[in-house]
């Protein structure tokens, strides 16, 4: 158990729209981030937040925006989904901004269908 | 553009017997590597890791060596157990526009290890 968690574990919803994932880092970690895994691709930087401000960005698309709330808890929403869209969404903490070893949640699967 | 290759989607080892995944990049200012594990169902944990200014690292059965001439590192699982059994993920630490850090991943390997 790293001590992330993520909610939900699966989700699936249909083209057009808009999710919301969860991530809660481990105690005492500042930095959330952000990733997404299509099939048989390795792990894509979405975005970072450290300590509630955006810290860095990656492939992140348009229709997708993050924050970070006082308590450290994350959110990822995903908006005019589309099928290629499906994928699993993993958040990892750190407790600096140094993107050296990162703890990982579980992932949260989203189908679009 | 993939950064960072694992051109190996899959391995298979004999129990007791030595695990080598390998795994290829193409930026040279990646300034840290490390090896995560993922087991189904689960998100990827950290492994091990070695700076740029390294050629080895080991940390019990597993040992990380650098290449930085070829661009290549492998990692190095001895003896290979059961529960070694999953996928293996590459990572490599460069730098965004801005200043911050970020991790590429490669595609993973998926490792089974035969009793």
């Amino acid at each position: 158990d790293s001590g992330v968690t993520q909610t939900p574990k699966h989700l699936i919803t249909a083209t057009g729209q808009r999710v919301t994932l969860r991530c809660s880092p481990r105690s005492g970690d500042l930095s959330v981030y952000w990733y997404q895994q299509s099939l048989d691709q390795g792990l894509q930087f979405l975005i970072q937040y450290y300590n509630g401000e955006e810290r860095a960005k990656g492939n992140i698309l348009e229709r997708f925006s993050a924050q970070q709330f006082p308590d450290l808890h994350s959110e990822l929403n995903l908006s005019s989904l589309e099928l290629g869209d499906s994928a699993l969404y993993f958040c990892a903490s750190s407790v600096g901004t140094s993107t050296g070893e990162q703890y990982f949640g579980p992932g949260t699967r989203l189908t679009v269908t | 553009d993939q950064q960072v290759k694992q051109n190996s989607p899959s391995l298979s080892v004999q129990e007791g017997r030595i695990s080598i995944l390998n795994c290829d990049y193409t930026n040279s200012m990646f300034d840290y590597f490390l090896w995560y594990k993922k087991y189904p169902a689960e998100g990827p944990t950290f492994l091990i890791s070695i700076s740029s200014i390294k050629d080895k690292n080991e940390d019990g059965r597993f040992t990380v060596f650098l290449n930085k001439s070829a661009k290549h590192l492998s990692l190095h699982i001895v003896p290979s157990q059961p529960g070694d059994s999953a996928v293996y993920f590459c990572a490599a630490r460069g730098f965004l526009i801005q200043g911050a850090q970020k991790l590429v991943f490669g595609q993973g390997t998926r490792l089974t290890i035969n009793p």
